[in-house]
């Protein structure tokens, strides 16, 4: 089993829907977890770290649920310069260990 | 403006050859990464350093080499033996504690002529 997996998709979703994404990771011992946004062929961009008690930001809304060990990103009224990889990242149980999640394609369509 | 600086943006490379890749930080970050994406991949961990002159093997370090003699700096070498260089490389540093974020340079595509 991968330490973390994220839904495969591509998405493509209409201009003002909702997505969801998930992710899960198998270490029960981490920490802290992000989520990154990457367009093509650019580096990782910090989308927002996900809180125990969930935090939004905006249209973005991150949970966090360590009993079952995933994460979630909830986007809300989706336009279409949210298109992007969606990376989920978490860090391990020993110094800076960020582990990669193989991402999630989001397409929004006009 | 506060950053890391990764050169060049595209880097071809001759077999049998050594290459080198750039990766500057002002952001006064301890730790540093090296990172590799393959299309449609998520990113794999070659080298990490914490701390200057200390380094450590990520998950493909084999073909790689690096070095960390100023706190700021962090170059990759690609080795000739790495027999498929060809891939998108990212340099990232962050500060170590807990919750620190990961913050990446603007990546060097290498290809292999």
């Amino acid at each position: 089993r991968k330490e973390v997996e994220q839904d495969p998709g591509p998405f493509n979703v209409p201009e003002g829907a909702t997505v969801a994404f998930n992710c899960t990771y198998s270490n029960s011992a981490s920490q802290s977890f992000f989520w990154y946004r990457q367009d093509c062929r650019k580096e990782p961009k910090l989308l927002m770290s996900v809180y125990s008690s969930g935090n939004e930001d905006g249209r973005f809304t991150a949970q966090l649920n360590r009993a079952s060990q995933y994460i979630s990103l909830l986007i809300r009224d989706s336009k279409l310069s949210d298109s992007a990889t969606y990376l989920c990242v978490v860090i391990g149980d020993y110094g800076q260990n960020f582990v990669f999640g193989p991402g999630t394609r989001l397409s929004v369509l006009p | 403006d506060g950053g890391i600086t990764q050169s060049p943006k595209y880097l071809f490379r001759k077999e049998g050859q050594n290459v080198t890749l750039s990766c500057e930080q002002n952001l006064n970050h301890d730790a540093m990464y090296w990172y590799r994406q393959d299309p449609g991949q998520g990113l794999r961990l070659i080298y990490y350093s914490q701390i200057v002159n200390d380094f450590q093997k990520g998950d493909i370090a084999e073909g790689y080499s690096v070095s960390r003699e100023k706190k700021e700096s962090f170059p990759l070498t690609v080795t000739s033996a790495q027999k498929n260089p060809t891939a998108f490389y990212l340099c990232a540093s962050s500060d170590v504690g807990a919750n620190e974020k990961l913050f990446f340079g603007s990546g060097t595509q290498l290809s292999v002529l």
